[in-house]
């Protein structure tokens, strides 16, 4: 097992284009999270799945957005209409239910908004 | 709500010194308390945390972290430094009733041969 992985690493987009990140967590993990960071930030809750389930999500995360974990492997973060704000790195972590705190953390995806 | 604050964004230290990077939280409740580090194109990296019990937690590469209830402070140490060291550290706090970890801005550790 290589850690989580997260595909594209780098993407570059205009404003008002749809972009969409895959993340590939670690396959033993359960739980699967995505954060985001923004220069000079720490990282920022945006939702997390069990399993399939999307237990939680934040404010942040408008009706732009959004995550799915069809069959609680891999996961996907589309931002529709895409604006210069959403600009930032987009972090998947993933962790065992019962150690939900020791996150592993992918490298990130940076989304560039033009 | 909850929060964390770090108060310097970058911390300069010669290698063998001790470093301290320091991390003050606000939560109501008890707190848990992480700390995480970020090396260059590489993901975040668990270091430590504090659930219960003593207030010195060991953890990862000789880390440890000190809780202070009266203080609010959880601060990162390690006694002798390494240039190996030099990353990105983050404070963390969850809330017991919440899944989700609400990280501080960073700081930046410089450690100089």
């Amino acid at each position: 097992d290589t850690g989580v992985s997260q595909d594209p690493r780098h993407k570059i987009t205009k404003r008002g284009q749809n972009v969409t990140f895959r993340c590939d967590p670690i396959s033993e993990h359960n739980r699967l999270y995505w954060y985001r960071q923004t220069l000079g930030q720490g990282p920022e809750f945006l939702t997390y799945f069990q399993n399939e389930a999307q237990l939680e999500k934040s404010r942040l995360l408008s009706d732009r957005f959004s995550a799915e974990r069809p069959k609680g492997s891999f996961s996907t973060l589309e931002i529709q209409r895409t604006e210069q704000g959403d600009s930032a790195m987009y972090l998947c972590a993933s962790s065992f239910e019962t150690k939900q705190d020791v996150l592993t953390f992918g490298a990130g995806s940076r989304l560039t908004v033009l | 709500a909850q929060s964390v604050a770090q108060p310097e964004d970058q911390v300069n230290v010669a290698e063998g010194n001790p470093l301290t990077v320091k991390c003050t939280y606000s939560v109501s409740g008890n707190p848990y308390l992480f700390w995480y580090v970020q090396y260059p194109n590489r993901g975040l990296q668990f270091l430590l945390k504090y659930i219960t019990g003593d207030n010195l937690v060991k953890g990862s590469y000789g880390f440890e972290a000190e809780f202070n209830k009266s203080q609010t402070s959880f601060h990162l140490k390690k006694p002798s430094a390494l240039v190996s060291d030099s990353a990105l550290y983050f404070c963390a706090v969850r809330r017991v009733n919440t899944d989700k970890l609400i990280f501080g801005t960073g700081t930046r550790l410089q450690v100089f041969p």
